[in-house]
């Protein structure tokens, strides 16, 4: 059974620096991953989708990568800001099945 | 730019009532989703739909649930008899196809009292 974990739970930056979000999942058989942004209460919105053949993808001030062999994936953010401030969701999809396991997130903070 | 819609935004019900979650998925999409995220926990999968029928359904997809696309545009979750333990924010999700992107509604908070 597929299972994904993220670390850290929480991370609390000064803005302007530049920070990592790290992704680990068990099975490297994966279709995908995608990378979500959640504010409190509210719903999912897809940042980044990486396929399993590529190694990165890059939106803004967003690059995320993808080692399949190791089961990681990160998350970089360029010069935060306080609007970059929510949780951050790690999902893949696959082995074997178009659906999407979550990792329980980590909480950003960014203080001006 | 297109957007998977969800209704209510929040339902409170008693345990044991029927209740009917609404989605509209973005209109070219063939694949729909829904998953649940209890408070604190992670989000989960529950169930998948194309071609008028379930594709792929968890564990916690028992026979209390069941889903429908009664039209073109609408894909519905039922709770028959809800209890306790549904408590828990819903999100449909869809897909133009499988193995690819999927877009989040804004969920629907469900409160069984």
């Amino acid at each position: 059974k597929q299972e994904v974990t993220q670390i850290p739970a929480a991370l609390s930056v000064p803005e302007g620096e530049n920070l990592v979000l790290n992704c680990s999942f068990t099975d490297s058989a994966i279709y995908n991953l995608q990378w979500f942004r959640q504010d409190p209460g509210k719903g999912l919105t897809s940042l980044l989708l990486i396929q399993s053949s590529q190694r990165e993808q890059t939106s803004g001030r967003l690059n995320a990568s993808l080692d399949k062999s190791s089961g990681r994936s990160t998350l970089y953010i360029a010069a935060s800001q306080p609007g970059d401030s929510a949780t951050y969701l790690c999902a893949v999809e696959g082995p074997g099945y178009s659906t999407l396991t979550f990792g329980k997130g980590t909480m950003l903070l960014v203080s001006p | 730019e297109p957007e998977v819609t969800q209704t209510p935004s929040h339902q409170v019900t008693q345990m044991g009532q029927e209740v009917i979650l609404r989605c509209v998925p973005i209109s070219n999409h063939l694949y729909f989703y829904w998953y649940r995220q209890i408070l604190g926990q992670k989000v989960e999968f529950l169930v998948s739909f194309y071609n008028n029928e379930i594709s792929e359904k968890s564990e916690i997809f028992d026979d209390q649930f069941s889903v429908e696309r009664p039209d073109g545009s609408n894909f519905t979750l039922k709770i028959r008899s809800t209890k306790l333990e549904d408590s828990a924010m819903y999100f449909c999700a869809s897909g133009e196809t499988n193995y690819n992107e999927q877009f989040f509604g804004p969920g629907t908070r469900l409160t069984v009292l």
